[in-house]
């Protein structure tokens, strides 16, 4: 069974603040990755991938691949109220169409 | 607006009964997916397909199934083997393989 680690949280930030969200999986042969954010009742909005090692930035939003350590993480820079919720790290299998969700960060920026 | 749309958003089984969950797509793209989701859990896998015509079981499959006759729809099947049905269902679809899968807007299936 493929796994993908995250921290349930709650991860608590104040208004302003860089929100650092992590996760690690554990097929080194994982070649994408994927974070979404979950709002309470709410369908998964994909937010970022990234593929290559490296950071990716798209807005407030930078995605950071490690495959040496198999680690993601997402950094949340300028974070608002509105970025409160859950936020889930996907990595897909060698297969490339079973993609495997960790549980999910919750994620609380207070004003 | 391209987009996948689910059917029913809410939907309640009676003991002994099947039903059928909706999922169509104007997004032409080629694969799509059937997730649970259980409060507090992350998403699991319960069937995908490729292409028409064909699907691969996915992580949970047992007391489901789905049918492929058209590239755009992808409807999900929940019968009473699936003892516990009462979940968040999320269907979504993507250009192929290892490519961002988009979603729909849910099916939250209840048992009376």
């Amino acid at each position: 069974q493929k796994e993908v680690e995250q921290n349930s949280g709650p991860l608590s930030v104040p208004e302003g603040a860089i929100a650092s969200l992590n996760c690690t999986y554990s097929d080194r042969g994982s070649q994408s990755f994927f974070w979404y954010r979950q709002y309470s009742g709410k369908s998964p909005e994909l937010i970022m991938f990234i593929y290559s090692n490296g950071d990716k930035e798209d807005g407030r939003f930078t995605a950071q691949l490690n495959k040496a350590s198999q680690y993601v993480s997402l950094l949340i820079r300028d974070s608002q109220p509105s970025d409160s919720a859950t936020y889930l790290c996907a990595v897909y299998s060698n297969s490339g169409y079973a993609l495997n969700f960790g549980k999910g960060t919750s994620l609380l920026v207070t004003p | 607006d391209g987009g996948i749309t689910q059917s029913p958003k809410y939907l309640f089984r009676k003991e002994g009964q099947n039903v059928t969950l909706s999922c169509e797509q104007n997004l032409n793209h080629d694969a799509m997916y059937w997730y649970r989701q259980d409060p507090g859990q992350g998403l699991r896998l319960i069937y995908y397909s490729q292409i028409v015509n064909d699907f691969q079981k996915g992580d949970i499959a047992e007391g489901y199934s789905v049918s492929r006759e058209k590239k755009e729809s992808f409807p999900l099947t929940v019968t009473s083997a699936q003892k516990n049905p009462t979940a968040f269902y999320l269907c979504a679809s993507s250009k192929g393989e290892h490519q961002p899968q988009h979603f729909g807007d849910g099916t939250r299936l209840s048992i009376l």
